[in-house]
């Protein structure tokens, strides 16, 4: 069974950092892309960016809204996702959700999600 | 990119049909045939229901179809059932190894 497991959400002040893991399981790991995807409180969806699997140069791509501050990388030998989120503004306040990325097409599983609060 | 357009609720009795549009532009819906669908319960997980554009996952209903006519998308749930009420969300490939989502629909159950 696919399993997505979101971890390192939290309460942190505008322009500080913040580090989310997504740990998977059920599922080689190494073979497939990841995407970050996060949902303001009552909000919609939001595609935050992603990473190819190392087949494919393990490079990644990013929304706009998050271009030069967040980070995705992943160690496959962990069969871990990080999301790395620097000089975070009050809007990057979400549930933040891993996602397995299927060819860069479709998100086909997802974690629970995790809640990054960024205030003051 | 802007968000796809997404009615901001439908709804329909038990046993009737409703339908979801998702308007794009040719950057995005209109441009390739990679449009998915997503069912999210309220404090819960968004869930896969169709991909590029018509595809059904294993284990999702038939009563759950996908289509589109140039840059709309659209999802089509038959046979409605108490247990449909949602949040759908559509999403496209929008170029450049992008994604973009709708604003989402809220379906209401009668």
């Amino acid at each position: 069974e696919v399993q997505l497991v979101e971890s390192g959400g939290g309460l942190v002040q505008p322009g500080r950092s913040l580090r989310l893991s997504c740990t998977a399981s059920g599922f080689t790991f190494g073979d497939y892309a990841m995407s970050w995807v996060r949902q303001a409180p009552g909000k919609g969806l939001e595609w935050v960016g992603f990473i190819r699997s190392k087949a494919y140069g393990g490079t990644t791509e990013y929304a706009a809204s998050v271009k030069g501050r967040f980070t995705i990388s992943r160690d496959d030998s962990k069969s871990i996702a990080y999301l790395q989120m620097n000089s975070l503004k009050t809007e990057d306040t979400a549930v933040y959700y891993c996602t397995r990325d299927f060819s860069g097409s479709y998100f086909d599983y997802w974690g629970q999600g995790t809640l990054v609060t960024v205030s003051s | 990119q802007s968000a796809l357009t997404q009615p901001r609720s439908v709804s329909g009795s038990p046993g009737q049909s409703v339908t979801i549009s998702c308007t794009g532009t040719s950057s995005d819906v209109g441009g390739y045939n990679y449009v998915s669908w997503y069912q999210q319960h309220p404090g819960k997980a968004p869930k896969l229901m169709i991909y590029d554009v018509s595809k059904r996952p294993s284990g999702v209903p038939d009563r759950f179809s996908g289509s589109k006519s140039g840059n709309t998308a659209s999802l089509t749930i038959s046979g409605l059932q108490a247990e449909d009420e949602a949040d759908y969300y559509c999403c496209s490939y929008a170029g450049s190894y992008t994604r973009v989502f709708g604003g989402g629909t809220k379906l209401t159950v009668l």
